[in-house]
């Protein structure tokens, strides 16, 4: 799998978008790039992924760039529940093996008042 | 949809006595994984089922096992307690085998005395 690259914490405004950057610059092919988060005490929390296009559901955004070497997840409106540690993973899809997930140190995001 | 339900919430037991934990995953989700979680070893993976078999394990003694049922929930069970197997244990389910999106549900805390 490929490595990945997250600051270790960001500090974010409550009702502003919080900007989560992710550089993975040795990403192959037919890897995706996931997103998970954990908050404090509770199991971890599936938020999106992509491949090449940037996606978005009803948690977050998702932007990858043009050479996919880093991609930055978008929170629109944070609000103080989004305060976790954000990981960003990437790696195929289907393995067609076991479905382990490995987390990295993530980025710790604190959303204040 | 129904998350995934984790039963029991809670648990404290004594060294030497064994525990079943049960999991039920999303209406029409076919994987189960299992992983223990605590503060010193982060997210570590147990094992996965899928269809009734068990798909891959992680490095955990025999002490840790696990089954499916044709409805596709599962138990796990650890015998012979240590005081090292207190930890969050999660469940989380996928569609389908080796898939990445995985949805996890509130854990089972057990504390070992």
């Amino acid at each position: 799998d490929a490595k990945t690259t997250q600051p270790p914490s960001m500090d974010c405004a409550e009702g502003r978008a919080a900007n989560l950057p992710c550089n993975h610059s040795t990403i192959s092919g037919n890897e995706y790039v996931y997103w998970y988060r954990q908050i404090h005490s509770q199991g971890p929390q599936y938020i999106i992924h992509g491949l090449k296009n940037n996606e978005t559901n009803e948690m977050a955004s998702l932007i990858i760039t043009e050479d996919r070497k880093s991609s930055t997840l978008i929170l629109p409106h944070a609000t103080l529940r989004d305060t976790a540690v954000y990981y960003c993973i990437v790696r195929p899809r289907n393995t067609g093996t076991a479905s382990k997930l490995t987390f990295g140190t993530g980025t710790r995001l604190q959303v204040t008042l | 949809k129904a998350g995934v339900t984790q039963t029991p919430r809670y648990l404290i037991k004594t060294r030497g006595q064994q525990v079943t934990l049960s999991c039920s995953p999303i209406s029409g989700h076919r994987s189960v994984s299992w992983y223990q979680q605590t503060p010193g070893q982060g997210l570590q993976f147990l094992f996965e089922y899928f269809s009734e078999t068990q798909r891959n394990k992680g490095n955990f003694p025999g002490r840790f096992s696990g089954r499916q049922f044709s409805n596709s929930r599962s138990e796990m069970n650890v015998s012979t307690l240590e005081l090292g197997d207190s930890a969050l244990y999660l469940c989380a389910s996928s569609p389908e085998t080796g898939f990445y999106e995985q949805y996890f549900g509130p854990g089972t805390r057990l504390t070992v005395t």
